[in-house]
């Protein structure tokens, strides 16, 4: 079974800044991967599928990057609605299941 | 648009069952992979169980025995009994298209004595 772990736990930053968040699996999982975003009381955002492609209506701002078992979002410059919760989560086609990381809080600083 | 509607959520007893359901818009159930994921409360996201458009089913580790999931083409609804409820299945359940590409709003399930 793979595991999806996300670092780090909390990230604190102010607008404006650089966001770089962490998912790492325990086994090679290609660029099966994708992002989400959680908002207090709403339900997950698809941002980035399979590493790397932004999901329709994500602003370029949002990018995603690795493969096999190290992975990364990168917000580029942080905007007052991107202060969420980001999990990873790998799509597995056999047998057909998906995994979701423990998740990053990003927070105001 | 696609809009995704759940209902159904509530409190039920330890070996109870409900019956949640999902109202789809703007595409059609039958032609799309469709998930059920929940989450505890103050928790992270669980991946529930899948409905393949070919009609496969599968399940998470947790539930599988107990929870099916299925839909009504002509209603373009999605369902998820659950049976067999425990205490750690209080969650708040969502449908999503595919393995999560547009999800609705949630139901909260709450399992209690």
């Amino acid at each position: 079974e793979i595991v999806l772990t996300q670092s780090p736990a909390t990230l604190s930053l102010s607008p404006g800044e650089r966001a770089t968040l962490s998912c790492r699996a325990s086994q090679n999982i290609n660029t099966y991967l994708a992002w989400y975003l959680q908002k207090p009381g709403q339900a997950p955002r698809l941002l980035i599928y399979d590493a790397s492609n932004r999901a329709t209506g994500i602003p370029a701002r949002f990018s995603g990057s690795g493969s096999g078992t190290d992975f990364i979002l990168t917000i580029s410059s942080l905007e007052p609605d991107d202060f969420a919760v980001y999990y990873c989560q790998h799509r597995s086609n056999w047998p057909p299941r998906a995994t979701f990381g423990g998740g990053t809080k990003v927070e105001i600083k | 648009e696609v809009q995704l509607v759940e209902s159904g959520g509530g409190l039920v007893q330890p070996g109870g069952s409900l019956r949640l359901s999902c109202a789809a818009s703007g595409f059609t159930v039958s032609g799309n992979y469709m998930s059920w994921v929940r989450q505890a409360p103050g928790k992270g996201l669980e991946w529930v169980s899948i409905l393949y458009s070919g009609g496969n089913t599968y399940y998470a580790d947790s539930v599988k025995g107990r929870f099916t999931i299925s839909r009504h083409n002509f209603k373009n609804t999605l369902f998820l009994q659950m049976n067999s409820l425990r205490l750690e299945d209080t969650a708040v359940y969502y449908c999503a298209t595919g393995w999560g590409d547009s999800w609705g709003q949630g139901t909260l399930v709450t399992v209690s004595s």
